[in-house]
């Protein structure tokens, strides 16, 4: 069964600091990956997604993700962390013939000033 | 006007009653899907319906049901709410395809006694 592995519930970096946020997926067959950002008593909304177009993927707000096959990860990144990145983030896949997202625990990003 | 919403945003009910959670949406999509979120656990499918004669469990669907009315409507029922049904639940929708994104409504803050 797919699963989505986000390892540390929470991270706390310093403004102006490298965000990394970490996920691992495990399926043989390289999937649909996602990132969604949910702000305080908000919904979800994507952050990007890799369809196997480029192993790079830039979104919204200056994230970024690498997807790399050899490790099954798709970590999320950004260089300066913003006051304004304090959220949540959700991983998430879609694997080949699955018809539903499975997402991850998530991480919550807390940013210091 | 948002283009997903959810009625109840907030709702306190009693053990052993009947619930519904509606969801519509304005964005065209034929599929649409019930999430619920507890902390720690991220998101977790209860239902989806990929048009108004497919509707599909998911992961969770053990005591709730759903009703897709229409092409924009998709209503989430808990027949005989309990407490660990507190929860806080999304609808969301999407277009046809593997990594189309999927939009989220604003949540419905549920809390059983």
């Amino acid at each position: 069964a797919q699963s989505v592995t986000q390892l540390g519930s929470h991270v706390s970096v310093s403004e102006g600091a490298l965000v990394l946020l970490r996920c691992n997926y495990s399926s043989s067959v390289p999937p649909y990956l996602f990132w969604y950002v949910q702000y305080p008593n908000q919904g979800l909304q994507l952050l990007l997604k890799y369809t196997s177009a480029a192993t790079l993927v830039k979104g919204i707000n200056g994230f970024e993700a690498e997807f790399k096959k050899s490790e099954t990860s798709f970590h999320l990144t950004k260089p300066s962390a913003h006051m304004s990145d304090a959220a949540e983030y959700f991983c998430a896949v879609r694997e080949t013939g699955r018809r539903a997202l499975t997402f991850g625990s998530g991480t919550r990003l807390q940013v210091q000033p | 006007d948002a283009d997903v919403t959810q009625t109840p945003r907030n709702r306190i009910t009693k053990t052993g009653k009947r619930i519904m959670l509606e969801c519509s949406q304005t964005k065209g999509h034929d599929r649409m899907y019930w999430y619920r979120q507890d902390p720690g656990l991220g998101l977790r499918l209860i239902y989806y319906s990929f048009d108004v004669k497919d509707i599909n469990k998911g992961e969770i669907s053990d005591g709730y049901s759903v009703s897709r009315q229409a092409q924009a409507k998709f209503s989430l029922s808990l027949e005989s709410a309990i407490p660990n049904q507190t929860a806080l639940y999304f609808c969301a929708t999407s277009a046809s395809g593997g990594a189309e994104e999927q939009y989220f409504g604003p949540g419905t803050r549920l809390t059983v006694t």
